[in-house]
Formats: C-alpha cells, structure tokens, sequence
C-alpha cells in the first residue's frame, strides 16, 4: 500500500496569513493527488485533483503543486472559513490511501 | 447539479449488518466509478473501496476484504455499501463519493453500533 504522510499535523496562523502543507507519498504517484478541507461535522470538500487542477468553484487563493513523491498545498491570505482539516489522498493505485490531516487552527 | 444523497442514520447491534445507499443524479451515472470513505468519531478519513459503476468491478481495502460488499442498481442511479459483521470500532460517518478525484461527496450517513 501506499502511504501518504502529511506535514505539518497541525498548525496555527493568523487571518491574512499564507499556510503551505506537505504531502509525501511512499512511492511515485505521478499527478494522481487530491486535496480536500474538511469543516467539523461536515463533508469533505474537493479543493484539488490532479495535484495541481482546481476543482471547480474552488477559489484562485488555494494552490497545489508536486509530482511523483512529494506535493504541497498553499493557501494565500487565510480567512475565517479557511480553518479546517486538509486532507490529501492518492488515487494512483489500489488501495487508495488519505494523508491523517493537517488540523490549521487560529493563532 | 451532480448530487449524492445518502440513506439517514443507522443504529445497530454488534454482530449485524447494515446497507447505506447513495443516490446519484445530476449526471450520467455509469460514467464514474464510486468511493466509500468512513471517518469514525474524531478520526481522519479511511478509503473502504470502490466500485466501477460501468462494469460493477470493485476493489475493496484490505482491511475490509469479506465484510464489505459494494454494488449498484443503473435503473435507480443508486449505489449501496453493505457492512457485515458490525463491531463497535465500526462506528462513524460513512461518506459516498463520485469517481477518482472524488469531485462531489454524499452528505454522510452515521451508522452506530452498540449493544
């Protein structure tokens, strides 16, 4: 199976801050990388496909990158609504496997 | 708009099985496969399998191998996890989504198992 480690677990930004989390797979996944955020007691939501691709509606400040190993998320000028768990998950081979999370929290 | 709409809570007894539907609409169903995902209480989210609606192949999660079945129904754009065998550790939101990318997610159905 392919494992999907993120970094950091958890961190804590201020609104207006710009927040890049890592995602490192155990073995070469190409592009086939998603990123979602998860609010508490709500669904994930689809942020990125294909490492870099936004899914549709997602806006312009959040920003993926990376190919084979290791990815990351960006997200320009963080507000409110953006503190949330984030969660990357490879759908390059079978078994596909999430990342644990990463947990932003205001500073 | 594509939509995935889930069957309401579940409360079962250790021991027994339960079925979770998925109701898809807004697209042409047999053209994406479906993912079950489960997050149990204050858990990260765990991929259980999947299934192809065009030809009903699956692949399931080790973990799960011989206690889930995956299926569809094309004629009500539906498709349906079943867990057999239910322990207390099976607790937790279990979510639908459409195809590899999982672009668009059911709202979660909560199955509690207890005795």
């Amino acid at each position: 199976d392919i494992q999907m480690t993120q970094s950091p677990s958890s961190l804590s930004a201020s609104v207006g801050d710009r927040v890049t989390i890592t995602c490192r797979a155990s073995q070469d996944i190409r592009d086939y990388l998603a990123w979602f955020q998860q609010q508490p007691g709500k669904a994930p939501k689809p942020l990125i496909y294909a490492a870099s691709r936004l899914q549709s509606g997602v806006p312009s400040k959040f920003s993926g990158s990376g190919s084979g190993t290791d990815f990351t998320l960006t997200i320009n000028s963080l507000q409110p609504e953006d503190f949330a768990t984030y969660y990357c998950q490879q759908y390059q081979s079978f078994p596909w496997t999430f990342g644990q999370g990463t947990k932003v929290e205001i500073k | 708009q594509v939509q995935l709409v889930q069957s309401g809570p579940e409360v079962k007894r250790p021991g027994a099985s339960v079925k979770v539907s998925c109701k898809a609409s807004g697209y042409t169903f047999t053209n994406f496969g479906i993912s079950w995902v489960r997050q149990a209480p204050g858990q990260g989210l765990e991929w259980m399998g999947w299934i192809s609606v065009y030809n009903d192949n699956t692949n399931y999660a080790e973990k799960f191998q011989g206690r889930v079945t995956m299926t569809t129904d094309t004629s009500t754009n539906t498709a349906f996890m079943e867990l057999r065998s239910l322990r207390s550790d099976d607790t937790a939101v279990y979510y639908c989504a459409r195809g590899g990318d999982a672009d668009h997610w059911g709202q979660g159905t909560l199955v509690t198992v207890s005795s």
